[in-house]
């Protein structure tokens, strides 16, 4: 089955940027049904939403990380990926890769990565 | 942006309780909603979308109600594995957005 796994450094100096990978395995991530996201969880908090990516490379992003944030694709290799720029203390959190599908027009995340901690640090 | 408040942000309960979640939005989302749970040092798990669709292979003791911006999340006989964080997700516009979460505690 369909299979999502972050992978990167788990430490990241303040200012420098964030650089994670995930790989799909067990399916395509070229299918014309899905969107492929980011999110990501601070140490004891709440899940934030960072963006998404088609296929095609056509890309939402949340406003609020949007200035340091690209989201790119790689179909050849069947990977997605996140950059985020001049991080600091506040971008530590388990970062999450997840498949968006929908049924009907209507949309939800259903495949999520075992999520991969990183930790900003000098 | 549209904000999600979930109530309680904490619960306690027993195996075998019935329990209810709700989650408020902003504004109205339709029923273009998702609940799901996490358990500690895992990735949270899909159970309901379309505000009330069983995700497969999801247990039937889940349902989900609701349209517009009030929603809510019940289990109708709370399960020793049933005991983990909550989180709803409006998917009507972006960006996406999280509630605030549920932990559902054993009492």
């Amino acid at each position: 089955q369909l299979q999502l796994q972050e992978s990167g450094p788990g430490l990241v100096k303040p200012s420098e940027t964030l650089s994670l990978t995930c790989t799909v395995s067990g399916g395509s991530i070229s299918s014309s049904s899905y969107y492929w996201g980011w999110i990501r969880q601070p140490p004891g908090k709440g899940l934030e939403w960072i963006g998404s990516i088609y296929y095609s490379g056509s890309t939402y992003y949340n406003p609020s990380l949007k200035s340091r944030v690209t989201i790119s694709v790689d179909t050849s290799k069947n990977q997605f990926s996140l950059k985020l720029s001049s991080v600091t203390a506040a971008d530590t959190a388990v970062y999450y890769c997840a498949r968006r599908g929908s049924s009907f027009d209507y949309y939800y995340m259903d495949v999520w990565g075992k999520g991969t901690t990183v930790t900003v640090s000098s | 942006d549209i904000q999600l408040t979930q109530s309680p942000s904490f619960l306690s309960a027993s195996v075998g309780d019935r329990v209810t979640i709700t989650c408020r939005a902003s504004q109205g989302i339709s029923s273009y909603l998702a609940w799901y749970q996490q358990k500690p040092g895992k990735a949270p798990k899909l159970l309901i979308y379309a505000a009330s669709t069983l995700q497969s292979g999801v247990p039937s003791r889940f349902s989900g109600s609701g349209s517009g911006t009030e929603f809510t999340l019940t289990i109708s006989s709370l399960q020793p594995e049933d005991f983990a964080t909550y989180y709803c997700q409006q998917l009507n516009s972006y960006p996406r957005t999280f509630g605030g979460g549920t932990k559902v505690e054993i009492k």
